[in-house]
């Protein structure tokens, strides 16, 4: 099993990036998918989260992302990916993909997202 | 959102001790409770689930208890492979919710 995360880096405050995590090892498609983060020298914090298509493909985000970030998923890919714009400071932190799911509990080594002037 | 009241934040022990950290969520969980051990630069690592189900491949010297809204995570005999930050997490209602995580140390 591996989840492989990308696309972090230096990005100003209001700008926008795209990470992507590679999943392979597991039935992705039918995996349910979150995206945690941790700020430096902080605690965990569960952003967002995205259903299997067979259980709807829904959505739900954390409040202080909500309206600027966008999960998806490319199941043809065996890929996740958030879309985050109007990033603030308060965005910096490392981003997993993870399944956080008893029954397959699988984390990427995250990617670090730092949002500075 | 479920606040997740971990404690202490902080622990000092000794190789051989039994240690214990306690998580108190702010209202009934059904037992939807993990406890995740995070090295530093490393990934969380499931440790227990359901509250109290070792995962697979985890030492028996870890284990989980507890129901309702306060649960207990001990560690029967502290290794010093065991230094690291625990946390618990509930994954009852969205959003999902960790607590503030325990530091571990070696005395």
């Amino acid at each position: 099993v591996q989840l492989v995360e990308s696309g972090g880096g230096l990005v100003k405050p209001g700008g926008s990036l795209r990470l992507s995590c590679a999943a392979s090892g597991f039935s992705f498609s039918n995996a349910w998918m979150s995206w945690v983060r941790q700020a430096p020298g902080k605690g965990l914090e569960w952003v967002a989260r995205i259903k299997s298509k067979s259980d709807g493909g829904t959505t739900d985000y954390a409040a202080p992302v909500k309206g600027r970030f966008t999960i998806s998923r490319d199941d043809s890919k065996n890929t996740l990916y958030v879309q985050m714009n109007s990033l603030k400071t308060e965005d910096t932190a490392v981003y997993y993909c993870t399944t956080l799911d008893p029954a397959g509990d699988y984390w990427g080594q995250g990617t670090l997202v730092t949002v500075s002037a | 959102d479920i606040q997740m009241t971990q404690s202490p934040s902080s622990l000092s022990a000794s190789v051989g001790d039994r240690v214990t950290i306690t998580c108190q969520a702010s209202q009934g969980i059904n037992d939807y409770l993990n406890w995740y051990q995070q090295k530093p630069g490393k990934a969380p690592k499931l440790l227990i689930y359901d509250a109290s189900n070792l995962e697979t491949g985890v030492p028996s010297t870890f284990s989980g208890s507890g129901s309702g809204t306060d649960f207990t995570f001990t560690i029967s005999s502290l290794q010093p492979e065991d230094i690291a930050t625990y946390y618990c997490q509930q994954y009852d209602n969205l959003p999902y919710t960790f607590g503030q995580g325990t530091k571990l140390e070696i005395k």
